[in-house]
């Protein structure tokens, strides 16, 4: 069954650093979606993207992050000066779209554990 | 806002016994709900899924959840606990404007299955 990758499955940086988190969405899925999840606190939307452009953000998503597809397969999380707060397991997930029943299920990655030094 | 509270952190059942998640949701129009899985070292997998057909949906790994409008809840349930089933299970809500848009989840709960 087709899944949605994401690497590294666990990077560490010192605080100021820029990392770059990377996922390989499922074959011709349109949707684009990161979440974090910081120890012991719930899993939160950070951003969706389509059609090239970020289609939602949420308040956490600042000029710090930025996302893109820069080669039309993966799907990259950037985050320019790293903080401590930072610090948290990333997902991506993907949605296939157009009509239909099921077209709009989120298929999540395994996560990226961002620790910041 | 669309948010759920999922009652109790940690549940502990024996195995063979029913297993029972809550999930209580607060949204101004009936929501999109979902229960996903999130096994140790994994990413998190759809069990189940409702959006505003069938009050009682069935999911995989025998689990199945029913939507109570009057109690504003999306309880998980499966008969029999299997010691494969111990994971972190998640509540989410997500508006069904339009199924592209954001999930918001609960703060999970902790199933622990005792032999």
């Amino acid at each position: 069954e087709p899944e949605v990758t994401q690497t590294p499955s666990h990077q560490v940086t010192q605080m100021g650093q820029e990392v770059i988190l990377r996922c390989v969405p499922i074959s011709n899925h349109l949707y684009f979606y990161w979440y974090r999840q910081i120890l012991g606190q719930k899993v939160e939307f950070l951003v969706s993207f389509y059609n090239n452009e970020i289609s939602e953000k949420s308040e956490i998503f600042d000029d710090q992050f930025s996302v893109e597809r820069p080669d039309g397969s993966n799907f990259t999380l950037k985050i320019r000066s790293t903080k401590l707060e930072d610090s948290a397991m990333y997902f991506c997930a993907t949605a296939l779209g157009g009509q239909g029943l099921g077209t709009d299920t989120q298929y999540f990655g395994p996560g990226t554990r961002l620790t910041v030094l | 806002a669309q948010s759920v509270t999922q009652l109790g952190s940690h549940v502990s059942v024996s195995e063979g016994a029913l297993v029972l998640l809550r999930c209580n949701y607060s949204s101004s129009v009936p929501p999109y709900l979902f229960w996903y899985v999130q096994y140790p070292n994994q990413g998190l997998q759809l069990l189940l899924k409702y959006t505003s057909a069938a009050t009682l949906v069935k999911g995989i790994n025998g689990f199945e959840a029913e939507f109570k409008k009057s109690e504003t809840s999306f309880h998980l349930t499966k008969p029999s606990a299997h010691m494969s089933d111990a994971a972190e299970y998640f509540c989410a809500v997500s508006p069904n404007s339009g199924g592209y848009q954001k999930v918001t989840f609960g703060i999970g709960t902790k199933l622990q299955v005792i032999p």
